[in-house]
């Protein structure tokens, strides 16, 4: 089974800290994705990655930035976490297929609040 | 672009009867579609996935989805919901960027109760 694992389960930092959020899976997929979810919003793309070194902006990417050194670690950087960054933060991985069929596989998230 | 809808932000059934959870979709191309499952303090969980081939599709636990092209549905069911059902659930549709990467566009979920 693909595991997806995510560093901190809960986190709580202060406003105008840089935080990391890490995330390691290790099925060798090429693509990982980070999200966050909100009550009644679903979940928002905010950055993924295709490859070692590459990444591109989901919906959300604004007060983001991500991390891809090794292709089984994908961070997510709050460069000044702001109290509206509070939120559960989901990371996912899938293969490389251009037909489109394969599923993205999830962590078990982190719920972190910002004071 | 592709996008799911999702009606219903909240369903309660009682314990054996039918589940139906809506989604409808939109999709410029042939569209590949799932369903999540997040229970509470946890990741999604795949539950099924549309990848083209039979229009019925079946997952874990005893659900079930069926695609409708004429309806752009694709609604998953369950014929006699458990407790262990309650969870939120999710849609998705399958959509490649402008650099050919696979991503997932998700409706906003729908939180199923399931009443003793």
């Amino acid at each position: 089974d693909v595991k997806v694992t995510q560093s901190s389960r809960y986190l709580v930092k202060r406003t105008g800290e840089k935080v990391f959020l890490e995330c390691v899976q290790d099925m060798d997929h090429e693509n990982m994705f980070w999200y966050r979810q909100d009550p009644g919003l679903g979940l928002r793309l905010i950055y993924f990655s295709y490859d070692v070194k590459m990444k591109e902006k989901g919906d959300i990417p604004e007060g983001y930035s991500v991390s891809r050194e090794k292709k089984e670690r994908f961070s997510l950087i709050l460069e000044s976490a702001s109290t509206n960054q509070t939120s559960m933060y989901l990371c996912a991985s899938s293969s490389l297929d251009r037909g489109r069929n394969q599923p993205q596989h999830f962590g078990d998230g982190t719920r972190l609040s910002i004071l | 672009a592709q996008s799911v809808t999702q009606l219903g932000s909240h369903v309660s059934v009682s314990e054996g009867a039918l589940v139906l959870l809506r989604c409808n979709y939109s999709s410029s191309v042939p569209p590949y579609l799932f369903w999540y499952v997040q229970y509470p303090n946890q990741g999604l969980q795949l539950l099924l996935k549309y990848t083209s081939a039979a229009t019925l599709v079946k997952g874990i636990n005893g659900f079930e989805a069926e695609f409708k092209k004429s309806e752009t549905s694709f609604h998953l069911t369950k014929p006699s919901a458990h407790m262990s059902d309650a969870a939120e659930y999710f849609c998705a549709v399958s959509g490649l960027t402008q650099t050919g990467a696979n991503n997932l566009f998700f409706g906003t979920g729908t939180r199923l109760t399931v009443i003793p």
